[in-house]
């Protein structure tokens, strides 16, 4: 059964900051890979969606990496803002629907 | 943009209660999926649907069922609520074909307390 793990679950930066957030998982048999951005008592908002094919995805200060050989994807995040503190959460669907880790949760400080 | 409705952001209901979660989306897509999320234990996947009068259970389906009488709109029902169904449901939604391919969209979810 596929597993999730999102290290660490808590991360707190200054402003400005370059981060990496990290998602492993133990089965390479995925389809793609998915990392939400989820807002205190809201939903979830994708931020980005990676077809297993291929190696990475970019939408404006983000850029999210998939290494299926080592169960890896990571999250950067460029100069980080105040507006960027959530949880972010990564998903994997493979033969069955989305696989969620537990998230880690930015707060970035002015 | 992809719009789902989840017709409650609160509710309370007391122990042995049928109760009816509502979900809408208005993209006309295929695959509904229900979800709660749960400190600690992160969302988990209740029952999903890839068509009409179609579904399937996901990994915690006891306790609870649903319908799908129309594309749009997607129930979740307790049969007798527990306090252990107290949690935050989230719905979401995702085109036609395999669900791989395409990226889900959620509602804003339905903070459930159960008395």
């Amino acid at each position: 059964k596929q597993e999730v793990t999102q290290i660490p679950a808590a991360l707190s930066v200054p402003e400005g900051e370059n981060l990496v957030l990290n998602c492993s998982f133990t089965d390479s048999a995925i389809y793609n890979l998915q990392w939400f951005r989820q807002d205190p008592g809201k939903g979830l908002t994708s931020l980005l969606l990676i077809q297993s094919s291929q190696r990475e995805q970019t939408s404006g200060r983000l850029n999210a990496s998939l290494d299926k050989s080592s169960g890896r994807s990571t999250l950067y995040i460029a100069a980080s803002q105040p507006g960027d503190s959530a949880t972010y959460l990564c998903a994997l669907s493979g033969n069955t629907p989305l696989v969620f880790g537990k998230g880690t949760r930015l707060s970035v400080i002015a | 943009d992809v719009k789902v409705t989840q017709s409650s952001r609160y509710l309370v209901k007391r122990t042995g209660e049928k109760v009816f979660l509502e979900c809408v989306q208005d993209m006309d897509h295929e695959n509904m999926f229900w979800y709660r999320q749960d400190p600690g234990l992160g969302l988990r996947l209740i029952y999903f649907s890839y068509d009409v009068k179609m579904k399937e259970k996901g990994d915690i389906p006891e306790g609870y069922s649903v319908s799908r009488e129309k594309k749009e709109r997607f129930s979740l029902i307790l049969e007798s609520a527990s306090t252990n169904q107290t949690s935050m449901y989230l719905c979401a939604s995702s085109l036609e074909g395999s669900w791989s391919n395409q990226p889900q969209h959620f509602g804003d979810g339905t903070r459930l307390s159960i008395l």
